[in-house]
């Protein structure tokens, strides 16, 4: 079945870069998220890539997207305090009609 | 304009109890669905709607319902609660049934079951 892979803890300094990594297993979903949720928040659409893209870059977030692996990932540039919060992948499940989500990966950031 | 509303924000009911939580989507958007995110996980998929019709229902039990009404508002309801069903329950919405811009997600109701 559609299942998604997250790491579930990474640490960075203030300045540095962060890079969240995601596994997916459904090699026909269109289109793959990246969603922010702040503690005792919604989600957040960070940003999202279709699936015939390698690579899509919003200010400082970029996504990288190998099809062949099922790998993709989420890479924030000049990583602040603010970045805190857990960040999920999520790709849309054959049907269109659902986001199946990873886990999570709940980024701390010190300065 | 306004987000996805949803109301209440917080919720405490006893074992066996019936709740309704309710969602507004964005004005113009048609598609509502309805996402359980217990503590420490991803949401999990519960229901769509688009066009006041269910278009996809995840693996929950018959004790959850929902409806879409002509104004495009949802509801979902949960019957004889359980413990397990604490949780964060969010609603999000999109402007069709399968916009690549994703969904915009309301902020949920947190519900605690006693």
């Amino acid at each position: 079945g559609e299942d998604v892979e997250q790491s579930l803890f990474l640490s960075v300094r203030e300045g540095d870069s962060s890079v969240i990594n995601c596994t997916y297993t459904d090699s026909s979903s269109t289109y793959l998220y990246w969603y922010k949720q702040e503690p005792g928040a919604g989600l957040q659409l960070l940003t999202y890539i279709f699936s015939n893209m390698d690579m899509k870059q919003d200010q400082r977030l970029t996504v990288l997207l190998n099809k062949k692996d099922k790998h993709l990932s989420l890479r924030i540039a000049d990583t602040q305090t603010g970045d805190s919060a857990i960040y999920f992948c999520a790709e849309s499940d054959q049907a269109g009609t659902a986001l199946i989500f990873g886990k999570g990966t709940t980024l701390s950031v010190s300065s | 304009d306004a987000g996805v509303t949803q109301s209440p924000t917080h919720l405490i009911k006893t074992r066996g109890q019936q709740v309704t939580l309710r969602c507004s989507p964005i004005s113009g958007h048609k598609s509502v669905s309805w996402y359980q995110q217990v503590l420490g996980q991803g949401p999990q998929f519960i229901f769509q709607y688009y066009e006041k019709e269910e278009r996809g229902r995840g693996n929950f039990p018959d004790r959850f319902s929902a409806r879409q009404f002509p104004n495009y508002s949802s509801e979902l309801n949960v019957n004889a609660l359980l413990l397990g069903d604490s949780a964060l329950y969010l609603c999000a919405s999109r402007a069709t049934g399968a916009s690549p811009s994703g969904y915009t997600f309301g902020s949920g109701t947190r519900l605690t079951v006693v």
